[in-house]
């Protein structure tokens, strides 16, 4: 059974930066890319932003570019996003999803994690 | 305003069959670029419900099917049954953002 397990919610005053991690439940990313989808309260599916932990190829998304960084550890077992420079706007739920055939940018996402939320205030 | 164009909502009764579309450019479902599409319940993270185009994973009903044509797609489900009440995302790459690309969600009501 396929398990992506995030960390638990966030709250961070605006000008900070958070970091959100997504872990592979019983196995590793090695096979597969991870992506990042935000969801505002009440809004839809915005696109952060993917890694291949295999071969350490990294998508942005323009709008993030310079204020996300996305990362994986040395087991490949974990993926992290990082957002810098917080404003009430990012308040949001933040969900990573796997990506099979590391197709980042044109594939589908077909497990998603529980979602992280990450309340910013002033 | 999303690349992507969705209805925000669509309704239909038991049993009836419904479409919802997605309509994009040239730079992304025009450009032959797959769509994809999600089904969200309240609360929960989206669910893969059609990939491709027009596939679905395993578990996913016949009911639900996908199909794309020129510079839109659409999503139909046939034989609505209550818990379809959901929303509903299409999703695809777009050239001139370089990036994935999401419809703004259509809301499905089960009349």
């Amino acid at each position: 059974q396929v398990q992506l397990v995030q960390s638990g919610p966030e709250v961070k005053k605006t000008g900070s930066s958070v970091k959100v991690s997504c872990k592979a439940s019983g196995g590793s990313f090695r096979t597969y890319g991870v992506t990042w989808v935000r969801q505002a309260p009440g809004q839809g599916l915005e696109w952060m932003g993917g890694i291949t932990p295999m071969f350490g190829t990294i998508n942005y998304a323009q709008k993030f570019q310079g204020r996300v960084s996305i990362t994986t550890d040395g087991s490949m077992s974990t993926v992290y996003l990082e957002l810098s420079s917080l404003r009430l706007e990012d308040t949001a739920v933040y969900h990573c999803a796997r990506v099979p055939y590391f197709d980042l940018l044109t594939g589908y996402f077909d497990y998603w994690g529980q979602g992280t939320l990450v309340t910013v205030s002033s | 305003q999303s690349v992507l164009t969705q209805p925000p909502s669509v309704s239909g009764a038991p049993g009836q069959r419904v479409t919802i579309s997605c309509t994009g450019s040239s730079s992304n479902i025009g450009a032959g670029y797959d769509v994809h599409w999600y089904q969200q319940l309240p609360g929960s993270p989206p669910k893969l419900l059609i990939y491709g185009n027009n596939k679905r994973p395993s578990g996913v009903p016949d009911r639900f099917s996908g199909s794309k044509s020129g510079t839109s797609a659409s999503l139909a489900i046939t034989g609505l049954q209550a818990d379809d009440e959901s929303r509903f995302y299409c999703q695809s790459y777009d050239t001139r953002l370089a990036g994935v690309v999401f419809g703004g969600g259509t809301e499905l009501t089960v009349l």
